[in-house]
């Protein structure tokens, strides 16, 4: 089995300021874990995916995540927000089988 | 590329009646899968294909969901009888090959489905 919890339902930072989405998942096996973001009435877009290369991932637009086996956390930063970045984002683990599961979601607010 | 193609993007219908949802994948993926959102639920993963073939439909609620794909271009979801708790976006992905699943999930607009 495998479960993914995202600790915040909202984050609010002001522009400009760095950006913290915390996840941490469970699984029996090594993981492939991404990070997905949703604008408002869009699909979802991926950010950056970890599949056992190196543990430190770049995305787009400005967005890393840093894959820690020991505390079994993929937490997603940004070191300077940007109103565009006001969305809703998406820790997604996806098994050895295949089956992908979705944590509940972050929204996150940016403020001017 | 034209991306994951979904249609209709909007449907509304009366409790009872039968829903179609349609999906064509990115040419060359091999890997489709379906998806529910709701405000109570998040996303859910309904079910999903590897090569045509259903690999976990463990996803799906209940007998009056049905999922099929005959063939690499296309899948359809059906809701037979449609009630007013499948109100929902239900989405679709497409995922390469090599990947057996594991990969990049690209995601059509969605189809935003109403039943009353």
């Amino acid at each position: 089995a495998q479960s993914v919890t995202q600790l915040d339902s909202h984050v609010s930072v002001s522009e400009g300021t760095p950006v913290l989405l915390r996840c941490n998942y469970s699984s029996s096996y090594s993981p492939s874990l991404f990070w997905y973001v949703q604008h408002p009435n869009k699909g979802l877009q991926l950010l950056l995916k970890y599949t056992s290369a190196a543990t430190l991932v770049k995305g787009i637009n400005g967005f890393e995540a840093e894959f820690k086996k020991s505390e079994t956390s993929f937490h997603l930063t940004k070191p300077s927000a940007h109103m565009s970045d006001a969305a809703e984002y998406f820790c997604v683990v996806i098994s050895n089988a295949g089956k992908s599961t979705f944590g509940d979601g972050t929204t996150l607010t940016v403020k001017p | 590329d034209a991306g994951v193609i979904q249609s209709p993007r909007h449907e509304v219908t009366e409790m009872g009646q039968e829903v179609t949802l349609r999906c064509k994948p990115i040419s060359g993926h091999n890997s489709l899968f379906w998806y529910r959102q709701t405000m109570m639920r998040g996303l859910e993963l309904l079910i999903y294909f590897n090569n045509n073939v259903p690999i976990d439909d463990s996803g799906m609620p209940e007998d009056r969901f049905s999922a099929k794909m005959p063939n690499a271009s296309f899948s359809t979801l059906k809701i037979q009888p449609s009630e007013p708790r499948d109100s929902a976006v239900y989405f679709c992905a497409s995922s390469g090959p090599g990947t057996s699943g594991r990969g990049e999930q690209f995601f059509g607009p969605g189809t935003r489905l109403t039943v009353l």
